[in-house]
């Protein structure tokens, strides 16, 4: 069974410094792995994926996000936080090849970036 | 525009009635999702279609029906035997082979409250 843990439900940073959401997942075989931000009342924006390659992959609005294998994560990154960043973001996870499966999702984490 | 829509907005239900929540999508898409999202707990899947007329129940799917009859429309029918229907409702899409440049894309959610 595919799992995702998102261990914070609540990140706190101050504008300028960088932020981490922490992500780690559970699937058979290799990872596809999404992150995507929710403001409110809206639907799911897509920030980026990793598929293979690059452990390192770029994103929208400024966001990187970086694999590790070993230690299954897909934490999301970014250099300076802006006070818009300031969202519910949603980590996601299948098996690669599974061709249109559904989407696993964690819980969620709450970033608030303090002006 | 190419994308997904789904419709009403926010929706009403009374206590023993049930209730349509509609999704369309005009990007061609095999591939159709409906997901519940309740404060704290994430995205939960509660049924999916990989071609159409057939789907599949998800991890929450009793109270729920759906159906598929055309490509582009997935509606989901919340009946009154979902005792606990108050919830965000989010549709998703993606082509046969999987999720392109852009992941999965969402719609922009439907919020049913129960009176």
């Amino acid at each position: 069974a595919q799992s995702v843990a998102q261990p914070e439900d609540q990140v706190n940073v101050a504008e300028g410094n960088p932020l981490t959401v922490k992500c780690t997942y559970s699937v058979s075989g290799n990872p596809y792995l999404f992150w995507y931000v929710q403001y409110p009342n809206r639907g799911l924006q897509f920030l980026l994926k990793y598929i293979t390659g690059d452990n390192l992959v770029k994103g929208s609005y400024g966001f990187e996000a970086e694999f590790n294998k070993s230690q299954t994560s897909f934490h999301l990154k970014k250099p300076s936080a802006l006070v818009s960043d300031s969202a519910l973001y949603f980590c996601a996870v299948r098996a690669l090849n599974s061709g249109n499966t559904p989407l696993v999702f964690g819980k969620g984490t709450r970033l608030s970036v303090i002006a | 525009d190419g994308g997904i829509t789904q419709s009403p907005k926010y929706l009403f239900r009374k206590e023993g009635q049930n209730v349509t929540l509609s999704c369309e999508q005009n990007l061609n898409h095999d591939a159709m999702y409906w997901y519940r999202q309740d404060p704290g707990q994430g995205l939960r899947l509660i049924y999916y279609s990989q071609i159409v007329n057939d789907f599949q129940k998800g991890d929450i799917a009793e109270g729920y029906s759906v159906s598929r009859e055309k490509k582009e429309s997935f509606p989901l029918t919340v009946t009154s035997a979902q005792k606990n229907p108050t919830a965000f409702y989010l549709c998703a899409s993606t082509p046969l082979t999987g999720p392109g440049d852009y992941g999965y894309p969402f719609g922009s959610g439907t919020r049913l409250t129960v009176v």
